[in-house]
């Protein structure tokens, strides 16, 4: 296991297009987030799963932003319709949920997945 | 509401010297805190939280209720502490993280 991967690691893309992002996360981790960072800022919360159930969505997740996660395994995160304001780091990364934590705490992230709208 | 707050984006000093790079949080309740590190062409990484109580590379920090902060030290910066600091927090029950906006750590030679 290599870690948290994403893809890809950058994407240009025109204003109005669609974009999707991957991120496989550690395989014995239940839990996936995704975060997005912006230039100056620390990474902000969007949206995680504990297996395939999306637990929670951050209000910055606008109508135009959908992510799944079939099988409870990679996740995807679609940005539709894309604004110049979506460019930004995407960053995922997973955990263990408490209960089965241990020694194992904190997260895993991914090196991120850089969008540019122009 | 639930915030974290890094006054400084940017502390240089000298090799050797100490350093102390502050983090206050607003929460309500008992939060976890955590100080996580992403050195040059790196991913963002744990250094360590306030549960385990460890010295983590030479870095402390100890989290004070009362004055709701939770600064991490070292006693003696070295050049390979260079990087950008984030200090952040999660509800009990729940593992979503509040970031602060980081501090990049200059440490020259």
């Amino acid at each position: 296991d290599t870690g948290v991967s994403q893809d890809p690691r950058h994407k240009i893309t025109k204003r109005g297009q669609n974009v999707t992002f991957r991120c496989d996360p550690i395989s014995e981790h239940n839990r996936l987030y995704w975060y997005r960072q912006t230039l100056g800022q620390g990474p902000e919360f969007l949206t995680y799963f504990q297996n395939e159930a999306q637990l929670e969505k951050s209000r910055l997740l606008s109508d135009r932003f959908s992510a799944e996660r079939p099988k409870g395994s990679f996740s995807t995160l679609e940005i539709q319709r894309t604004e110049q304001g979506d460019s930004a780091m995407y960053l995922c990364a997973s955990s263990l949920s408490g209960a089965r934590r241990g020694q194992d705490y904190g997260y895993t992230f991914g090196s991120g997945t850089r969008l540019t709208v122009v | 509401a639930q915030r974290v707050t890094q006054p400084e984006k940017l502390l240089s000093v000298f090799k050797g010297a100490p350093v102390e790079l502050k983090c206050n949080y607003s929460y309500s309740g008992s939060p976890e805190l955590f100080w996580y590190v992403q050195y040059s062409r790196q991913r963002l990484q744990l250094l360590l939280r306030h549960i385990s109580r460890e010295s983590i590379k030479g870095f402390t920090a100890d989290l004070n209720k009362g004055e709701t902060s939770f600064h991490l030290k070292k006693p003696f910066a070295q050049e390979e502490d260079s990087a950008m600091y984030y200090c952040a927090l999660s509800a009990l029950n729940t593992d979503k993280l509040i970031f602060g906006t980081g501090t990049r750590l200059q440490v020259f030679p």
